[in-house]
């Protein structure tokens, strides 16, 4: 079975400080990686992908990715709380299947 | 540009009738995917669909639920004789031909409760 991991959390961090959301992968096929972001109530909204890896940034935001270790990370610069919702990971196979597989997501929660 | 739409948001069943999600993807998009979120768990995907044809169903549980997206209108998620697990926010998403996944935009849901 091939599974996407997250900590549910709820992730609490200040206002200003360096949010790290973190996610494993159980396939090593995997080849594209994804981060949603999903307010409580809304559909989920793309922010970040990456395929390589090392670091891609956009923004506040910084995707790591270590296919070595499968893992991949989600840090969010200068958090705000508007930054506060859950957080999929998704990962899509090799072979041509652009279907992702989501985790159950992180909760994370930006106080002032 | 309209996005992806989704209608009803809303539906409200009771145990053992049948409910129809619709599905309008963005212009130009021919793709469509299918996702279910039951409470407190990630999306799960269900099934994707190009113009007339199923291309991917391996999500779909094998009895009650059955998808179409016809030549001419939306895509159809059925649900036949709800029941109660059948709770959950069904998310559809498009995309264009050949996208990759990051090129999926999901519409607002469907959120469906069985009585």
């Amino acid at each position: 079975q091939k599974e996407v991991e997250q900590n549910s959390g709820p992730l609490s961090v200040p206002e200003g400080a360096i949010a790290s959301l973190n996610c494993t992968y159980s396939d090593r096929g995997s080849q594209s990686f994804f981060w949603y972001r999903q307010y409580s109530g809304k559909s989920p909204e793309l922010i970040m992908f990456i395929y390589s890896n090392g670091d891609k940034e956009d923004g506040r935001f910084t995707a790591q990715l270590n296919k070595a270790s499968q893992y991949v990370s989600l840090l969010i610069r200068d958090s705000q709380p508007s930054d506060s919702a859950t957080y999929l990971c998704a990962v899509t196979l090799s072979g041509g299947s652009y279907i992702p597989t989501f985790g159950r997501g992180t909760s994370l929660i930006v106080h002032p | 540009n309209a996005g992806v739409m989704q209608n009803p948001r809303h539906l409200v069943r009771r145990r053992g009738q049948e409910a129809r999600l619709r599905c309008s993807p963005m212009k130009g998009h021919s793709h469509v995917y299918w996702y279910r979120q039951l409470p407190e768990e990630g999306l799960k995907f269900m099934v994707y669909l190009q113009k007339e044809n199923i291309i991917d169903e391996s999500g779909m549980p094998k009895e009650r639920f059955s998808a179409e997206f016809p030549k001419e209108g939306p895509s159809i998620l059925r649900i036949q004789q709800v029941v109660r697990g059948d709770s959950a926010a069904y998310f559809c998403a498009s995309s264009p031909p050949g996208a990759s996944p990051n090129e999926q935009f999901f519409g607002p849901g469907t959120r469906l409760t069985v009585l």
